[in-house]
């Protein structure tokens, strides 16, 4: 059974950068399905930030592209994602997930989240 | 890309039936098979309770059943019980830019 786990700084300061890992157990990052990062602000709904293959092709939200970078380390089982020029609109849940089968648009397994707040 | 569109809530009665309702512009929910429905519940991660519009994970009850009609996706649960109660989010792939967008979500009471 995958299981996903974000770790990283719960607080962010303005015009910073936010850096999150997503550690993958119970199975190999170097399959063939794609590794997301969703959020969700408090009380509000979920956005797909984007999604990253093992290779390192990515695929970026639009609205989220240019601030937005997303890794993968194949040696450490972990993937990661990067959002710079925070401001307290990027204060939010943000979940890991694998899709389904690879390539299915599925978002079958989540991590817990890990809640970053912006503020200085 | 807007996101998809959602009622904000939605409620019914212990063994009643409730439809969701997920809308969509041209070019997502009307013409890609990638139409997922996810419940969450207050303080956890979603989870998905019917993904390529029809298909029901194993382990989710077949209360669950989702439908499409042109741009627009529904999640109906029947048989409406007392744990149904939760946030429910609709996705969609998208083509351009190859990106996946959600519903603003539906809160569904069981009263």
């Amino acid at each position: 059974q995958v299981q996903l786990q974000e770790s990283g700084p719960g607080l962010g300061k303005p015009s910073g950068t936010l850096s999150l890992t997503c550690a993958v157990s119970g199975g190999s990052i170097s399959t063939s399905n794609w590794w997301s990062w969703v959020r969700q602000p408090p009380g509000k709904g979920l956005e797909w930030i984007g999604e990253i293959y093992h290779s390192g092709r990515t695929n970026y939200n639009p609205s989220l592209k240019s601030r937005v970078t997303m890794s993968v380390d194949k040696s450490k089982n972990e993937f990661s994602l990067k959002l710079s020029s925070l401001t307290a609109a990027d204060t939010a849940v943000y979940y890991c997930a694998r899709d389904l089968i690879g390539g299915d648009y599925v978002l079958y397994y989540w991590g817990q989240g890990t809640l970053v707040t912006v503020s200085s | 890309q807007s996101a998809l569109t959602q009622p904000p809530s939605a409620s019914g009665s212990p063994g009643q039936s409730v439809t969701i309702s997920c809308t969509g512009t041209s070019g997502d929910v009307d013409i890609y098979n990638f139409v997922t429905w996810y419940q969450q519940h207050p303080g956890k991660a979603p989870k998905v309770m019917i993904y390529e519009v029809t298909k029901r994970p194993s382990g989710v009850p077949d209360r669950f059943s989702g439908s499409r009609s042109g741009n627009t996706a529904s999640l109906t649960v029947s048989g409406l019980q007392a744990e149904d109660e939760a946030s429910y989010y609709c996705s969609s792939y998208v083509g351009s830019n190859n990106l996946v967008v959600f519903g603003g979500g539906t809160e569904l009471t069981v009263l």
